[in-house]
This record gives structure tokens, C-alpha cells and sequence, in this order.
């Protein structure tokens, strides 16, 4: 079945630093890649996606390039800032089956001033 | 929109006690999702409806979870009766694929549920 993998945590940067947290997938058919943030107390929301091989996603300075050759999607980010602390979760979703996402276990990222 | 909205967003009860939780998905979205999410166990996907239709129940850990949806805005999920090990946050989500955004989930802030 369909599964992601994620970097475990917690990563821990000073502010400004640049961020990458690994993400590799597999799947059966071509999903649709996720990356979604979760800040304290809430709910995860969708930070960006890809929908098919080389597509970049990006927002809020964080981006990830869906590379299907090595079934990654890594999220990158040049300068992060204390308000980035979260949980990333990775995520596919196949678009040719059922729907339904799997998500990775999340990554904590801590940001020290 | 206001977005997915889940009450109560705490909840603390006894074990043995009835627990229903309470989810108001986005207006116009057709597939409703019940998740669960743990330090040990992660992210955990119990139950999802579309069109107010539950799909796939595989999720749900046994039979004291129990899960309806009796219209279009608006679910349910019940622990009945409730133990500790119930304890987590529980988040519900929607999505919508007429959106052209398929395969987004929008989630809900979630409920914090302490059972003692």
C-alpha cells in the first residue's frame, strides 16, 4: 500500500537557518504530494502541493519539488523565523485510487531566537 | 466560510462515561473525515463518509466508537463507554471534490479529550 516517510524530529534550528526536512513516498499510482503544518493547539492545514512529477509548491518561503524519480518531496525553507515552529506533515494522496491521504508521522520543528 | 468546526474543544470526563463528539464540516464538501492523533500512535484515521455515506470504518478501533453523519453539516462520533486509553485529539476534516482541490483536507481545531 501507499506510505510516506518522514525525517524524525525534533529539528531544532536558530532563527534564519535554512530548513530541510526529508520526505520520501511510495505509491502504486501517480499521487498528489502534501505538505501540511500544524502549530500548537490547532488543526494540520495545507502548507503547499504538487500534483505531478517536477511541479514545485510553494508558500510562505517554504517549497518542495516533487521528484519522481527519487519519490521525494522534500520541504526546504532559506530563513526560517520562531513563528515556523510546528509539526510538518508529509502527505499523498492518489489520485488515480481512493482518495483517501497518508500521512507521514510529522517532523517537529523548534526555532530558537 | 468559517471552516471546519468540531465541539467541545475540551472534554474531560470519567472512564465508563458517553462521549459524543461534534463536527460541522465546510458547507458544499462531500467527504467528511474522523481522525484521531496520539503521541504513540500518530495521526490516525478512524472514519470517512461521502456524501453523508460512511466508506470505510476500518479505521475505528472497536466497537465503542461509533460514527454517523445524518446530514450534509453535520457528524458525530461517540465513544461509548469511554476508557483512558480514549484519551487523544480528535480532529475532524472535510473535502471537496468539485472543488478542482480534490484531494485537500480541511481540518477542524480539533477536541481534546481527557478521560479518567
Amino acid at each position: 500500500g501507499d506510505s510516506v516517510t518522514q525525517m524524525e524530529g525534533p529539528v531544532t534550528l536558530s532563527e534564519e537557518a535554512f530548513l530541510t526536512i526529508n520526505c520520501t513516498y511510495t505509491a502504486t499510482g501517480y499521487p498528489s504530494l502534501f505538505w501540511y503544518v500544524q502549530y500548537p493547539g490547532e488543526g494540520l492545514q495545507l502548507l503547499l502541493k504538487a500534483t505531478k512529477a517536477d511541479d514545485k509548491g510553494s508558500n510562505k518561503g517554504f517549497e518542495a519539488t516533487y521528484r519522481k524519480e527519487t519519490t521525494s518531496f522534500h520541504l526546504e525553507k532559506g530563513s526560517v523565523q520562531v513563528s515556523d515552529s510546528a509539526v510538518y506533515f508529509c502527505a499523498l494522496s492518489d489520485t488515480g485510487g481512493s482518495y483517501i491521504p497518508t500521512f507521514g508521522r510529522g517532523t517537529s520543528l523548534i526555532v530558537h531566537p | 466560510d468559517a471552516g471546519v468546526i468540531q465541539s467541545p474543544r475540551h472534554e474531560v470526563t470519567e472512564m465508563g462515561q458517553e462521549v459524543t463528539l461534534r463536527c460541522k464540516p465546510i458547507s458544499g464538501h462531500d467527504y467528511l473525515f474522523w481522525y484521531r492523533q496520539t503521541m504513540m500512535r500518530g495521526l490516525e484515521l478512524l472514519i470517512y463518509f461521502n456524501n453523508n455515506v460512511p466508506i470505510d470504518d476500518s479505521g475505528m478501533p472497536e466497537d465503542r466508537f461509533s460514527a454517523k453523519m445524518p446530514n450534509a453539516s453535520f457528524s458525530t462520533l461517540k465513544i461509548q463507554p469511554s476508557e483512558p486509553r480514549d484519551s487523544a485529539v480528535y480532529f475532524c476534516a472535510s473535502g471537496g471534490r468539485w472543488t478542482g482541490d480534490a484531494d485537500t483536507q480541511y481540518f477542524g481545531p480539533g477536541t481534546r479529550l481527557t478521560v479518567l
